[in-house]
């Protein structure tokens, strides 16, 4: 069973700052994906990877699947960015069930 | 599409009684999960489905959950008996795959049910 670790676990930072997020596992995986819940409890997907880099807004996600793994930057971060961001892998072929970790817990302060 | 909707959004309930939460996955995806949160264990999937077939029902934690998936658009998750133990948020999550080949999608959540029991 894979080992999926997170870090930091919380978070709390300036509006404007540089934020990464890390993410490391134990077993080779087929993907990697990034999940933003916010207060209320929703789950959104961010980034799904299996390899190098993602953009989307100002959200970047790294992957190296030489060294087992992630991180998730947040440029120019703005308190709508607080959430708890969950690192999940999955391991096998097609889009099967995922490994999580137990998330990051971002706070941005104005 | 609506997304993936889930019901009811809570349900509180006393031990020992049947539980049924569901799920309607986004129409066209061939994949449905459900996952369990806790605030001791965090996300853990409890059993996925392909074309309406049970693939991996490994976290299903013991007999008293069942999972079916009657058609492409519906899915149940039953508790029976319920505990106090069981009370956790349960998601239901849905995507595309192409099953056999090296090929992965996302996966769209629902709201989840919030699952109490007293």
């Amino acid at each position: 069973k894979n080992e999926v670790e997170q870090s930091p676990q919380n978070l709390t930072a300036q509006e404007g700052e540089f934020i990464t997020i890390n993410c490391s596992y134990s077993v080779g995986i087929s993907a990697l994906h990034w999940l933003q819940q916010h207060p209320g409890g929703g789950i959104v997907s961010l980034f799904m990877l299996s390899s190098g880099k993602k953009k989307h807004g100002r959200l970047i996600a790294t992957i190296n699947i030489q060294e087992k793994h992630s991180s998730l930057h947040i440029t120019a971060s703005h308190p709508r960015d607080s959430a708890v961001y969950i690192c999940a892998v999955g391991e096998g072929g097609g889009a099967d069930g995922l490994t999580f970790g137990k998330g990051t817990h971002l706070i941005i302060q104005p | 599409d609506a997304g993936v909707i889930q019901s009811p959004r809570h349900e509180v309930t006393e031990m020992g009684q049947e539980v049924t939460l569901r799920c309607k996955p986004i129409s066209g995806h061939d994949y449905l999960f459900w996952y369990r949160q806790t605030m001791m264990r965090g996300l853990e999937l409890l059993i996925y489905f392909n074309n309406n077939v049970p693939i991996d029902d490994s976290g299903m934690p013991e007999d008293r959950f069942s999972a079916k998936m009657p058609n492409a658009s519906f899915s149940t998750l039953k508790i029976q008996p319920s505990e106090p133990r069981d009370s956790a948020v349960y998601f239901c999550a849905s995507s595309f795959g192409t099953s056999g080949l090296l090929h992965y999608n996302e996966q769209f959540f629902g709201p989840g049910t919030r699952l109490t029991v007293l």
